[in-house]
């Protein structure tokens, strides 16, 4: 079974700076995605980001990006320029791809971030 | 627009009585599943489908029914809800391959008194 530690229930950032947000997870699989969602107060997933484990090339999408480590099995998001609209719940997500034909996706606990202006 | 409907948006019942949890998607997808949000617990998946009259249990399967009778809707059934199935509740949708991501509804929460 695999499982997805985010270790930092809330953490802050001041409008304009850059936050990195840390996620770990356990698994055998060699072959898996990992996913940031983000959850606004309005409620809804989001999805940020996606990496794909067999690509050695950090994920980047606009002002998100990651630091994936797979020997470390580490999946950071790093939020540059920080606004408003960020202030959300993120959760870090893992989905083996040898799953035989069904998604089994696990995630974390969520991190709380607000972003003081 | 491509969406995943979930209804209602809140939900208030009491114990015992039956309720059921509305989710369409217009995407053709495959695969749905329905997942549970708890502070400090995260997203649990409760059941899951991979197609017409395909479902299986997730994490968390106890006290929940679905079916799948059309590819497109996934309701979720509580034929006897009680308190500590007070929570968020997701639907989500997804392709039937790994490399796709889930796509949310808007969440229901659930009070059970």
């Amino acid at each position: 079974a695999q499982t997805v530690t985010q270790s930092q229930p809330e953490m802050s950032v001041q409008e304009a700076e850059t936050v990195t947000l840390s996620c770990t997870y356990d698994t055998s699989e060699s072959n898996y995605y990992l996913f940031w969602y983000k959850q606004p107060p309005s409620r809804q997933m989001i999805l940020v980001i996606r990496q794909e484990a067999y690509k050695q090339q950090n994920a980047t999408e606009n002002r998100f990006s990651v630091n994936f480590q797979k020997a470390a099995k580490s999946f950071s998001l790093k939020i540059s320029d920080s606004q408003l609209g960020d202030t959300a719940m993120y959760f870090c997500a893992f989905m083996p791809s040898n799953s035989g034909g069904y998604q089994k996706v696990t995630f974390g606990i969520g991190t709380k971030l607000q972003v003081i202006p | 627009e491509a969406q995943v409907t979930q209804n209602p948006r809140y939900l208030i019942t009491v114990t015992g009585k039956k309720l059921t949890v509305t989710c369409s998607q217009n995407m053709n997808h495959e695969y749905m599943s329905w997942y549970r949000q708890d502070p400090g617990l995260g997203l649990r998946q409760i059941y899951y489908s991979m197609n017409v009259e395909v479902t299986d249990k997730g994490d968390v399967p106890e006290g929940y029914k679905v079916s799948r009778k059309e590819k497109r809707n996934f309701p979720l059934i509580l034929e006897s809800p009680s308190p500590n199935q007070t929570s968020l509740y997701f639907c989500a949708s997804s392709l039937a391959l790994t490399s796709s991501p889930l796509h949310f509804g808007n969440g229901t929460r659930l009070t059970v008194t």
